[in-house]
């Protein structure tokens, strides 16, 4: 099984739409991190969180939230979803000890 | 604040032959180094890091890189790539001892010609 996860893989939906993304991990890390790729771009830095009473601000966050459910979840929702949302989006996680973050296989999401 | 280069973002290889893919990072603290690879429709894999110590860094795959802090690079090299080795492959910064995201570069996808 896979160590991190993430649900939906693919998604289509409509502009004005509220959507989740839900990251799910079974490495025991206590850091968790959203990220979007634009084709040309590299990936980007939207929220973090260190652990279940610690969400940060990334590069990105306008648009988004986050929910962390517990040490294993972390959500990422888009309010009122616009076009220039589309996107791959990536979960990681990451530990102390290694100090490496670890992605999911990643949500495509298109906005229509 | 961090930022990083990748200077080519695109690189046609022969099989068999060397390469090195660029990267050169800018930040006023010292960094964490990384570089992972992403094969086509899959998520991200770490090839290598180099967080201290030895400047020469190994990874898997057969891939290294070297860290040049006075030229602010880590540059990601193979001797003899395979045509498996087609591929994006980003590096990426992070300060060191914390726990922020990562900058990523822009990539550079590597095209392994037979």
């Amino acid at each position: 099984d896979a160590d991190v996860t993430q649900t939906p893989r693919n998604r289509i939906t409509k502009t004005g739409k509220r959507i989740m993304l839900e990251c799910s991990q079974t490495k025991g890390h206590d850091r968790m991190y959203w990220y979007r790729q634009d084709p040309g771009l590299g990936l980007r830095l939207i929220y973090y969180s260190f652990d279940v009473k610690d969400i940060n601000k990334g590069e990105i966050s306008d648009g988004y939230s986050v929910s962390r459910q517990a040490q294993a979840k972390f959500s990422l929702s888009l309010e009122s979803a616009i076009p220039n949302q589309t996107a791959l989006y990536f979960c990681a996680t990451s530990d102390s000890v290694t100090d490496t973050q670890y992605f999911g296989p990643g949500t495509r999401l298109t906005v229509l | 604040a961090q930022s990083v280069t990748q200077l080519d973002s695109q690189v046609p290889v022969f099989e068999e032959a060397p390469v090195e893919l660029r990267c050169n990072y800018s930040s006023s603290v010292s960094v964490y180094l990384f570089w992972y690879v992403q094969y086509p429709n899959q998520g991200l894999q770490l090839l290598l890091k180099y967080l201290s110590g030895s400047t020469l860094v190994k990874g898997i795959n057969g891939f290294e890189a070297e860290f040049n802090k006075s030229q602010t690079s880590f540059h990601l090299r193979k001797p003899s790539v395979h045509i498996s080795d087609t591929a994006e492959y980003f590096c990426a910064v992070r300060p060191g001892g914390g726990a922020d995201g990562l900058t990523f570069g822009k990539g550079t996808h590597l095209i392994i010609q037979p």
